[in-house]
């Protein structure tokens, strides 16, 4: 068991690209999380998924924002159209589907929108 | 909707002395709390968590909380710190469905430094 991993680590853009996150959790966590947390705050809850079905939406998740578990293993998280905003740690965690779901948070990708 | 105060942003405390962070959370249910422990730079670490049953919890790293039903609080504590202690301090509240945990919605963390 390696942990929750997240890639990459750090993200440099420019206004108007897209970027794309990718998070691998625990292997056989059914559950799948994905926060964002901006200087100075708590991480902010966006959405999550039960195997491959995102159960819900946080309204942070503009309709910029777009995440896949498509095989119930990996997350992608995509954002379109990147703005100076978007600056933040983007963290993925994980979560098993028995008490007593223990979320286990992975490093974070830093983004920066320049 | 559920909501966590942390009401002190910053806490400076000498090596060797003990440690409360306060906690106190808005939840219609039984809340299932938890502490998280954030050094820089690293990911979110668990230090200890509340489901039900009682109310003061063992953590890692010598930590320890009570549960307050009557005063909506989820207190962490420490009868002596160390250095390595430093760190950023988030408490977040959590609820389950479905077989499983939902989103956790975290206070806007405290901020730990020791002085020597």
């Amino acid at each position: 068991d390696t942990g929750v991993s997240q890639d990459p680590r750090h993200k440099i853009t420019k206004r108007g690209q897209n970027v794309t996150f990718r998070c691998d959790p625990i292997s056989e966590h059914n559950r799948l999380y994905w926060y964002r947390q901006t200087l100075g705050q708590g991480p902010e809850f966006l959405t999550y998924f039960q195997n491959e079905a995102q159960l819900e939406k946080s309204r942070l998740l503009s309709d910029r924002f777009s995440a896949e578990r498509p095989k119930g293993s990996f997350s992608t998280l995509e954002i379109q159209r990147t703005e100076q905003g978007d600056s933040a740690m983007y963290l993925c965690a994980s979560s098993p589907g028995q008490l007593p779901y223990e979320q286990y948070f992975g490093p974070g990708t830093r983004l920066t929108v320049t | 909707a559920q909501s966590v105060t942390q009401p002190d942003i910053h806490i400076t405390v000498s090596e060797g002395a003990s440690l409360e962070l306060r906690c106190n959370y808005s939840y219609g249910a039984t809340p299932y709390l938890f502490w998280y422990v954030q050094s820089p730079g690293q990911g979110l670490q668990l230090l200890l968590k509340y489901f039900s049953g009682d109310t003061l919890v063992q953590g890692i790293k010598g930590f320890e909380a009570e549960f307050k039903r009557s005063q909506s609080s989820f207190n962490l504590r420490k009868p002596s710190v160390h250095w390595s202690d430093a760190a950023e301090y988030f408490c977040a509240v959590g609820s389950y469905s479905g077989g499983g945990a939902d989103g956790l919605t975290f206070g806007k963390g405290t901020h730990l430094i020791i002085q020597p």
